[in-house]
């Protein structure tokens, strides 16, 4: 299994407060997204990072902010949780690019509930 | 708006039978047209991907096949067993856009005994 590790794995909070969820990656691959997946959508993108300090936003960006300081962490911030973005979170990895490019794996999830 | 359409949303087969899943996209500039499998609880885990160059991979029991003028890929398991039970998910990327993948909705697939 990649070393992809996502924390919280759970998490309710209030409407309004921050949230940060955390990815940690032992793989020490370049790519680094951060997707929500909820019933009836499938996985939508948020943001991704193609480096350290080098992040896009995706689909569903809105809301959401993301840091990476190093290779290994990709941050993603609520920064005033609504209940909307109660979801599953996944952050993937990857090395796309070389020779093996195109296959993203994927954490564990955070499930994270905004009342 | 969804760059990947996926259907059927649910399909039940049984056990020995061919499950068939269908995508269709329309982004000529994608490059990588992967499939997913995610049981419950897990993040989802590459199944078998296919690049536009060719018009089929086969990987045991999974086949990809792909009309690059119809912009259309399907997904077929054969021998379908109740372990296949899951969720699938079919994707497209290009490296323009980091190699973000753009999945489909899922598909449910129940596989009885």
């Amino acid at each position: 299994d990649a070393g992809i590790t996502q924390s919280p794995r759970h998490k309710v909070t209030e409407t309004g407060t921050p949230v940060t969820l955390r990815c940690h990656q032992t793989e020490n691959h370049r790519y680094m997204y951060w997707y929500r997946q909820d019933p009836g959508h499938g996985l939508r993108l948020i943001h991704y990072s193609y480096g350290v300090k080098d992040t896009d936003k995706g689909e569903v960006s809105d809301g959401y902010s993301v840091s990476r300081s190093k290779t290994e962490d990709f941050l993603l911030t609520l920064e005033s949780a609504t209940s909307s973005q109660t979801s599953v979170y996944f952050c993937a990895i990857s090395e796309s690019g070389l020779v093996d490019a195109g296959e993203l794996f994927f954490g564990e999830g955070s499930r994270l509930t905004v009342l | 708006q969804q760059q990947v359409k996926q259907s059927p949303q649910s399909l039940i087969v049984q056990k020995g039978g061919i499950s068939i899943i269908n995508c269709a996209y329309e982004n000529t500039a994608f490059d990588y047209f992967p499939w997913y499998q995610q049981f419950p609880g897990k993040g989802p885990a590459l199944l078998i991907a296919i690049r536009p160059d060719v018009s089929e991979k086969k990987e045991g029991r999974f086949t990809i096949s792909f009309n690059k003028s119809a912009k259309q890929f399907s997904l077929h398991i054969m021998d379908s067993q109740p372990g296949d039970s899951a969720t699938y998910f079919c994707a497209a990327s290009m490296a323009n856009s980091g190699y973000a993948l753009n999945f489909g909705k899922g598909t449910s697939l129940l596989v009885t005994p």
